[in-house]
C-alpha cells in the first residue's frame, strides 16, 4: 500500500540558510500534519492543513511557514536556520474516511543544522 | 485534550504478552483513546483505538476501564520488533482534523 513520501530524507544546512522539506501524503488523504522531533523530546505539532487550508497550528516558529497545494503534497518552508532546528520533521496525512481518522507518518526527514 | 500517564519503561520477554497502562483520569466523554508507537527514529505508527468498548486488531487489543478512566493496550505475543516508544493519546474524533498531542510514552524493550 501507497504510504507517505518524504523528501530529502537528510538534509545538512548551515546557520542562516533556508531549507524547504516535502510531503506527499496518502493518496485521497485530505489532512497532512507536521511535526518536529528534536534529540531526545517526543514529537511535536508544527501545524496542519485540511483542504489546502491551514486547519491548526501549534509551536511553529514565525522563521518557518508552510502550505498545502492542490494536489494535496505540502511543503514546509523554513528560514533563517538555527542550531536548535536540527531534528526530525515527520509528516502525516489522514483521511476523514477511515473510521478512525488516524493518522499516517512518513519516514520522516533529518535536518542538521551546522 | 485529556492528559495520560504512562510509566515512563518496562520489560517484556519475548513471546509473552506486554500490557502496557494508561492512565487518563480527566478524559470527556467525547473523546477517544489512541495508541500509537514510534520505533527508533522511525515515523510514528497507528496502533489501535476505542471509545469504551474493548477492542482487537492484528497488532493489540486495548481494554478500557468502565468508567474510562484508563486503559491497558494488550500486545498479545511480543516479538523484539514490538521494542518502541508507546504513546497512549486521548483526543476528540474529529471527522476533517486534529492534530496529536505527543506526551511522555512508555519505552518498551523487548529481552530474548
Amino acid at each position: 500500500a501507497a504510504g507517505v513520501i518524504q523528501s530529502p530524507r537528510h538534509l545538512i544546512k548551515e546557520k542562516r540558510e533556508t531549507a524547504t522539506l516535502k510531503c506527499y501524503p496518502i493518496p485521497r488523504h485530505d489532512t497532512v500534519y507536521w511535526y518536529q522531533q528534536g534529540p531526545g523530546q517526543d514529537p511535536q505539532f508544527l501545524i496542519s492543513f485540511y483542504e489546502k487550508m491551514q486547519s491548526d497550528k501549534g509551536s511553529i516558529p514565525d522563521r518557518f511557514s508552510a502550505q498545502q497545494f492542490s494536489d494535496y503534497h505540502s511543503e514546509l518552508n523554513m528560514s533563517s536556520l538555527e542550531l536548535g532546528d536540527s531534528a526530525l520533521y515527520f509528516c502525516a496525512s489522514s483521511s476523514p474516511l477511515r473510521p478512525g481518522n488516524e493518522q499516517f507518518f512518513g519516514p520522516g526527514t533529518r535536518l542538521t543544522v551546522l | 485534550d485529556a492528559k495520560t500517564t504512562q510509566p515512563p519503561s518496562m520489560d517484556c520477554a519475548e513471546g509473552r504478552a506486554a500490557n502496557l497502562p494508561c492512565n487518563h483520569s480527566t478524559i470527556s466523554g467525547n473523546e477517544y483513546v489512541y495508541w500509537y508507537r514510534q520505533i527508533h527514529s522511525q515515523g510514528p505508527q497507528y496502533i489501535i483505538h476505542g471509545l469504551k468498548n474493548n477492542e482487537t486488531n492484528e497488532m493489540a487489543s486495548l481494554i478500557i476501564t468502565e468508567d474510562r478512566k484508563s486503559s491497558t493496550l494488550i500486545l498479545p505475543h511480543a516479538t523484539l520488533r514490538d521494542t518502541a516508544v508507546y504513546y497512549c493519546i486521548v483526543r476528540v474524533k474529529r471527522s476533517n482534523d486534529y492534530k496529536l498531542s505527543f506526551g511522555a510514552g512508555t519505552t518498551v524493550t523487548v529481552r530474548a
